[in-house]
């Protein structure tokens, strides 16, 4: 069956440094990859989308990459701040609108 | 502002009991989606539906039934069927897109459902 892998441990970095999340996926060939922001109680927000032929992607201090051949994605927050403090869940898609998240990775950014 | 409500945000239900969580939207998209999340667990599609009058299961379907009567309105029912209700209830909506198309999805903030 299809497989999300997120880092289950919290990734705790200085503010100012720059965040990496990996996202990987097993028996699945998504066309199209998603990540999303959740903060504690919240609904997640969108952030950015990639398309398999496209091999990075950037939004203000944002950067996700999506590799087909390590079947993998990573997301990239760069002069990070303790705002940006939150669990980031990653959605690969094979593009009929429905999504399969990861269970997240949980950044700490401290001062 | 344009956004998806649901409600309550807290819901408690007892053994036997059927419950139904709102979910408005005034975004104007066709799409709407319910998941449920689960603690260490990644949000898992429980019904969808892609236009009004028209829904499909998702992953895990049993024990809940939706109806689609109006374009803003996705009700989730949890019937007493779910045997493990007790989780964190999402909604989201997107546009619907063309086929082979992929669109950001637009969440509400949740409901906490427990079991008294």
């Amino acid at each position: 069956s299809q497989k999300i892998e997120q880092n289950s441990e919290a990734l705790n970095i200085q503010e100012g440094k720059t965040a990496t999340l990996t996202c990987n996926y097993t028996n699945y060939s998504p066309a199209y990859l998603q990540w999303y922001r959740q903060d504690p109680g919240r609904g997640p927000v969108f952030l950015l989308l990639i398309r398999e032929n496209e091999k990075e992607k950037r939004k203000e201090r944002l950067k996700v990459t999506f590799d087909t051949t390590l079947k993998q994605s990573l997301f990239h927050i760069t002069a990070s701040q303790p705002a940006d403090s939150a669990t980031y869940l990653c959605a690969p898609s094979n593009g009929y609108n429905k999504l399969i998240f990861g269970a997240g990775t949980r950044l700490a950014v401290h001062p | 502002d344009g956004g998806i409500t649901q409600s309550p945000k807290y819901l408690f239900r007892k053994e036997g009991q059927n419950v139904t969580l709102s979910c408005e939207q005034n975004l104007n998209h066709d799409a709407m989606y319910w998941y449920r999340q689960d603690p260490g667990q990644g949000l898992r599609l429980i019904y969808y539906s892609q236009i009004v009058n028209d829904f499909q299961k998702g992953d895990i379907a049993e024990g809940y039934s939706v109806s689609r009567e109006k374009k803003e309105s996705f009700p989730l029912t949890v019937t007493s069927a779910q045997k493990n209700p007790t989780a964190f209830y999402l909604c989201a909506s997107s546009i619907r897109g063309s086929l082979g198309s992929n669109q950001p999805q637009h969440f509400g903030d949740g409901t906490r459902l427990s079991i008294l």
